[in-house]
């Protein structure tokens, strides 16, 4: 199957500091990518749309200036989560959908964040 | 908008035994994909099983099977023969399948913590 790579799988960062997520595609090509974020012991909820060589679409209620996602390429997308604090401390997750498919998104294996 | 309701919040079966999960879910939309997903403890998502919604006939992969019942809006997990390594967090998932805006999302219910005890 389809191969999608989160990296770092786990962060820690000072509060203030920036932190930035990559998703990769690794075989296949995906105009969109979608990024989560999963609270303990709680569904996944979804922050944005990453189209590539647009710009992002972001859920009500998620700060466009606080998670900037960028997806340059039909292969990567990243989420930089700026000025960190302690309340962005999460599990985040992307998954890809493969250029052409329908109906199937691959999941990266997550990275979690925690904000010191 | 979508809704997926799960209402177990958590579930136990014995080895070798049988289990459903239920999920039912509510949408104006004709067309969409039904999902079910495994977290295990690794929190990598894991598609289970995958059901369209124009195909009558329930989707099969190998122990796991799903009871579609579109007017009822309803889209049960079986897992057959349960294995220690099926404990996880069960997702139902739905997703339009139109092209436009809010295509391909997935909207998930808040889970099914499953345990499988030997």
């Amino acid at each position: 199957g389809a191969v999608v790579s989160q990296h770092p799988s786990r962060v820690i960062c000072k509060s203030g500091t920036s932190v930035k997520i990559e998703c990769r595609s690794l075989d296949f090509q995906a105009t969109t990518m979608f990024w989560y974020r999963q609270f303990p012991k709680q569904s996944l909820m979804l922050m944005a749309t990453s189209n590539e060589g647009s710009k992002a679409t972001y859920e009500q209620g998620v700060e466009k200036d606080k998670f900037l996602i960028n997806h340059a390429s039909l292969t990567l997308s990243t989420l930089t989560v700026t000025s960190a604090h302690p309340e962005d401390s999460s599990f985040y997750i992307c998954s890809a959908k493969p250029q052409g498919s329908a109906g199937e998104l691959f999941f990266g294996e997550g990275s979690r964040l925690t904000v010191l | 908008a979508q809704t997926v309701t799960q209402s177990q919040p958590e579930m136990s079966v014995q080895e070798a035994e049988t289990v459903t999960l239920s999920c039912t879910y509510d949408t104006s939309e004709n067309n969409y994909y039904l999902f079910w997903y495994k977290q295990p403890p690794s929190r990598q998502m894991i598609l289970v099983i995958r059901q369209e919604a124009y195909k009558q006939q329930n989707a099969t992969e190998n122990r796991f099977s799903v009871n579609f019942q579109k007017a009822a809006k309803s889209f049960s997990l079986k897992i057959s023969d349960s294995q220690l390594g099926d404990t996880a967090m069960y997702f139902c998932a739905f997703m339009k399948t139109y092209s436009g805006a809010g295509s391909y999302q997935l909207t998930f219910g808040k889970g099914t913590k499953l345990s499988v005890i030997p």
